[in-house]
Order: structure tokens, then C-alpha cells, then sequence
């Protein structure tokens, strides 16, 4: 069966400071990837998603990125925390092709930025 | 658009049966998701549906009109542990799911 881990489980950080949020899928290969935010009380909002090793495709500008070193792999990162990066993040996972498309989530990140 | 309108909040007794609506602007989406998230933990799934109709599991069903833009859950014989946010999610293609802001259940012994 397939499993989706998220590290660390909470993390709270200065304004300023770096970040790297790590997701690593196992159980299935070439998983389609995506890295979403909550805002307490809100919806989700999807950051970036990777359909392969290397492929990132962001949908809103922010001062995030992500990269895909390895096909389960998942890493989301900051040069620079702001205090509105601040949130729930969550990792998900998806077969690729015509697998099926409901997404699964991993246990989440909560972010508090200082 | 993508405007996905859900209540907010609803309030239902254990045992009792409750019905979450979502509607949503039907241009370039294909099924829809229902998920549900309990507070502080991660979003679980809980349907699909992509052709019109009623789906059924157990104590859910969710049903679709692709036409129209809507869908709603439907929950059963409530139990004090469906307390939860549920969240519509259109899917927009075979990799975008669009969230609502998602309604916050409570069940009232």
C-alpha cells in the first residue's frame, strides 16, 4: 500500500529565516505531486504541482519553491520566511495517467512564522 | 471563474441525516471530489463523482449534476465522530483540484 510522509510535523521560524519542507511518497512510482497551504480557518490553496522528476508548475507567485530531486520526492522551500507564509502545508500525491485522480494527503506541516 | 459556494457551518443531532451543497461554475471541470477534514489533521477522501447521479458508500453518498454545477454530500445516521470540515473540490483537469473554503459540520448528541 502506498504512504505519504510530511517532516517536520511543526515547525515555527523567524521572519527572515530559510525553509525546507520535505514529502516523500512510498508504495508507487512517477506519483503526481502537489504542495498545498491553509490558512487557519480557510481553504486549500494548491502552491506547485509535479507531474515528473524535474517538472514544477507554480500557480501563484509567492516568494516559495519546489523542486522534485527524486521521483517520491518533494521539497518545498524559502529563501526568505514572510509572516503570511505562515499555515498549514500539505503534501498530496495522485497515480499518473489514467490511475485515477482523487489526491491523498500526508499528515501536514504547521508553520508558525515569528 | 472557479467560485465554489458551500455553507459555512451547519448544525446537525446524532442520528439525523444532513445534506452539504455545493455549487460551482461548471466551465472546465470534469467530477468532482468530496473530502473531509477533522481539525488540525489532514483532508481524507471521500468521494468522486464524474458522471451525474448519486454515488453511494456506507453511510455517504454524494451526488453530481455536471449541468447545473452542483453537487451535495449527503451523511447518514450521524455519529458524534462526523464532526468535521467537508470540502467540494471540482476537478479542473486530470491534475487540479479546486477547494471550497470547505463546512463546518457539528453534531450535537
Amino acid at each position: 500500500s502506498q504512504t505519504i510522509h510530511q517532516w517536520p510535523a511543526t515547525l515555527v521560524q523567524p521572519v527572515g529565516s530559510p525553509l525546507s519542507l520535505e514529502c516523500t511518497v512510498e508504495g508507487t512510482s512517477n506519483p503526481n505531486l502537489y504542495w498545498y497551504r491553509q490558512a487557519a480557518g480557510r481553504g486549500l490553496q494548491l502552491l506547485f504541482y509535479s507531474v515528473g522528476i524535474g517538472q514544477i508548475s507554480s500557480e501563484v507567485p509567492q516568494n516559495l519553491s519546489a523542486s522534485r530531486p527524486q521521483d517520491r520526492q518533494f521539497i518545498l522551500s524559502s529563501k526568505k520566511l514572510l509572516l503570511s507564509d505562515s499555515g498549514f502545508y500539505l503534501c498530496a500525491w495522485s497515480h499518473s495517467g489514467t490511475g485515477g485522480y482523487e489526491q491523498y494527503f500526508g499528515p501536514g506541516t504547521r508553520l508558525t512564522v515569528t | 471563474g472557479q467560485n465554489i459556494d458551500q455553507p459555512t457551518e451547519m448544525t446537525a443531532t446524532e442520528g439525523a441525516i444532513v445534506q452539504i451543497n455545493c455549487t460551482y461554475q461548471t466551465s472546465g471541470f470534469n467530477g468532482l471530489f468530496w473530502y473531509q477534514q477533522h481539525a488540525g489533521e489532514a483532508p481524507t477522501f471521500l468521494s468522486y463523482n464524474v458522471l451525474d447521479g448519486l454515488e453511494e458508500k456506507g453511510r455517504f453518498s454524494s451526488f453530481l449534476s455536471r449541468s447545473k454545477g452542483y453537487s451535495y454530500l449527503l451523511l447518514k445516521e450521524l455519529q458524534m465522530k462526523d464532526s468535521a470540515s467537508y470540502l467540494c473540490a471540482p476537478l479542473r483537469s486530470s491534475y487540479k483540484l479546486i477547494f471550497g473554503s470547505g463546512t463546518r459540520l457539528l453534531v450535537r448528541p
